[in-house]
């Protein structure tokens, strides 16, 4: 089975600053893992995923996250912070990629700090 | 290439009624994965169906159904609508095959009083 946590409900950073949310899994099965970002109102996006081909994984917006298997943690960051980048952003996991259920975190929001 | 839609965007129903909610796949994708979330909450997985069959199954009780149409739209169907029910109600929509990512829809909210 897999799970996944993500420490902190609300992160609050400035407008210019990094921006670090976390995420641990765990997983049964070498994981495929993802972040997603949620507007108000809205679906869900996809940042970026993992898939095993490299540990460091680039997304959209400016987001990148690094799979570190030793701490099964896949943390999502960007280095400067935008005021649209405030949203509700999920971490997931699945066994297989595709086509196999995702299990999300509970979330973290992010507010900008102007 | 038109995008995952559902219909209707917001529905309010009383307990004990029964709701239908619609998802029309991307172009191309002929599996659609269903979710619901609660307020505050992430995303659980209720449902897939690939080429018109369930294809996995969450921890939802049976009153939770689905349906897949030849076009590969998709219905969920929820009866006897309980408080609990209240949510925000996903679909996602891929291909089968590796590497094919799942695209969400906007989803229905569905308040149950």
């Amino acid at each position: 089975a897999q799970s996944v946590t993500q420490l902190g409900s609300h992160v609050s950073v400035s407008e210019g600053a990094l921006v670090l949310l976390r995420c641990n899994y765990s997983s049964s099965v070498p994981p495929y893992l993802f972040w997603y970002v949620q507007y108000p109102n809205q679906g869900l996006q996809l940042l970026l995923k993992y898939t095993s081909a490299a540990t460091l994984v680039k997304g959209i917006n400016g987001f990148e996250a690094e799979f570190k298997k030793s701490e099964t943690s896949f943390h999502l960051t960007k280095p400067s912070a935008h005021m649209s980048d405030a949203a509700e952003y999920f971490c997931a996991v699945s066994a297989n990629f595709g086509n196999e259920k995702l299990t999300f975190g509970t979330g973290t929001r992010l507010t900008i700090i102007p | 290439e038109t995008g995952v839609t559902q219909s209707p965007t917001h529905l309010i129903k009383t307990r004990g009624q029964q709701v239908t909610l619609r998802c029309s796949s991307q172009s191309g994708h002929n599996t659609v994965s269903w979710y619901q979330q609660a307020l505050g909450q992430g995303p659980q997985f209720i449902f897939q169906y690939y080429r018109e069959e369930e294809n996995g199954r969450g921890n939802f009780p049976p009153r939770f159904s689905g349906l897949q149409f030849p076009n590969y739209s998709s219905e969920l169907n929820v009866n006897a609508l309980e408080l609990d029910d209240s949510a925000l109600y996903l679909c996602a929509s891929s291909s089968q095959g590796a590497y094919n990512e799942q695209f969400f829809g906007p989803g229905t909210r569905l308040t149950v009083l």
